[in-house]
């Protein structure tokens, strides 16, 4: 069946890079996103990357896809205290009807 | 604009009652979708909507049921609430483009 899978934690220092990871299973979605999750707060939509790319760059965040291996990367460059939050990666299943399969969510803690 | 709002913002309820989550959104978007977020289980499809006067079922619909009279509106009901179903509930939508549009939740505690 579907399923996407994230690692649960994340702890890097304030400056340093962040990777967040993301495996998916189904090959048929057009997009793959990126939401991020403030304590008390709903997901706001971060990013995404349509399914023939192989990297999206925006800032400070960089995608990485490999569809072959079904792998989605986050990367932050330069973390920062703000950064710390939960996030979510998804896919679009888009087959009869939208229906969007997200991740377990990794908390992303920022040390100053 | 508004975007997605969701009333209430908290509630408790006692076991066997029965409450009303209402999910409005101005962005004349189609598709609603309830979720319910729980720690480390991410984000599951309770139920969702293609258009107005239509509704479907997701991953985990039991004990809940759905209605969508208005183009705008997306109610969530519990009918007999019970502790399994304390959680912290999202409502989102999705117009034209694939991005979906989140509320700022509802967290519902029955005792």
């Amino acid at each position: 069946g579907e399923d996407v899978e994230q690692s649960l934690f994340l702890s890097v220092r304030e400056g340093d890079s962040s990777v967040i990871n993301c495996t998916y299973t189904d090959s048929s979605s057009t997009y793959l996103y990126w939401y991020k999750q403030e304590p008390g707060a709903g997901l706001q939509l971060l990013t995404y990357i349509f399914s023939n790319m192989d990297m999206k760059q925006d800032q400070r965040l960089t995608v990485l896809l490999n569809k072959k291996d079904k792998h989605l990367s986050l990367r932050i460059a330069d973390t920062q205290t703000g950064d710390s939050a939960i996030y979510f990666c998804a896919e679009i299943i888009t087959s009869g009807t939208y229906k969007y399969i997200f991740g377990t969510g990794t908390r992303l803690k920022v040390l100053a | 604009n508004a975007g997605v709002t969701q009333t209430p913002k908290f509630r408790v309820l006692k076991t066997g009652q029965s409450m009303t989550l209402l999910c409005a959104q101005d962005m004349n978007h189609e598709y609603m979708y309830w979720y319910r977020q729980d720690p480390g289980m991410g984000l599951r499809l309770i139920h969702y909507s293609v258009g107005e006067g239509t509704t479907a079922k997701g991953e985990v619909p039991d004990g809940y049921n759905v209605s969508r009279l208005k183009k705008q509106n997306f109610l969530l009901g519990l009918e007999s609430a019970a502790p399994s179903q304390t959680s912290v509930y999202f409502c989102a939508s999705k117009g034209q483009r694939t991005q979906q549009f989140f509320g700022p939740g509802t967290r519902l505690t029955v005792l």
